[in-house]
């Protein structure tokens, strides 16, 4: 099972709302990350986790805040966001982290900031 | 750090008829190549991957050819199909990049019947 899962679908927020964007994957694998989409655009990271650690913030600004409780889970918590902040948010997963390890997307959530 | 670039940004085939994207890339460190594939509204979709030690990889319709010394890498679908039309993200990466694909800026396929 290669299925990187992601709720909800889709979100409108305002700006002064706090949301949540959530993943999962059972495939066993101790990497996972967050990237943010815009249209036309390739993913760009935002996050990524190793094995339930934070190994890397691309100077994402601190209205989005990851977590991790626990191997299976990634949460991405909104706050404070801006309408520039409207995009396709992508959780992925991969064996391990590092770079030569297949990164599986799951389908994303597609935010809108009102 | 690594730059890739990936031509052309916009690719129109008849139905059967072969498509080539070609990708280029500037840290010669590199060694993982995937392609990815999103239609409209969905994931990327990891379609094929070759590593530096290969030279091409054929799944089906789908091939990738690298040339490490030019540095450049290529995805080739035969037979297109309409279900083929999506946009392509080619990228590259390597291991301690600091787990960060690297993609092309995309092709946008669109396949013609």
């Amino acid at each position: 099972d290669t299925e990187v899962t992601q709720t909800p679908k889709h979100l409108v927020m305002g700006m002064t709302n706090k949301k949540s964007l959530k993943c999962e994957q059972h495939m066993g694998h101790r990497a996972m990350y967050w990237y943010k989409q815009k249209a036309k655009k390739p993913p760009e990271l935002m996050f990524v986790y190793s094995y339930e650690k934070l190994s890397i913030n691309e100077s994402v600004p601190s209205r989005f805040s990851p977590e991790c409780p626990n191997s299976s889970l990634l949460n991405l918590h909104l706050h404070a966001l801006q309408p520039e902040d409207s995009a396709l948010y992508l959780c992925a997963s991969s064996q391990e982290a590092g770079g030569t390890y297949e990164q599986y997307f799951g389908p994303g959530t597609r935010l809108t900031v009102t | 750090g690594e730059n890739v670039e990936q031509h052309p940004s916009t690719l129109s085939v008849q139905e059967g008829d072969s498509a080539v994207i070609k990708c280029t890339y500037s840290d010669s460190a590199s060694n993982y190549f995937p392609w990815y594939k999103q239609e409209l509204g969905k994931r990327p979709q990891l379609i094929i991957d070759i590593r530096s030690n290969v030279g091409e990889k054929k799944d089906q319709r789908i091939a990738v050819t690298l040339n490490k010394t030019a540095k450049h890498f290529s995805l080739h679908i035969t037979e297109t199909q309409p279900e083929d039309s999506a946009v392509y993200f080619c990228a590259a990466s390597r291991a301690n990049s600091g787990y960060a694909l690297n993609f092309g800026k995309g092709t946008s396929l669109l396949v013609t019947p």
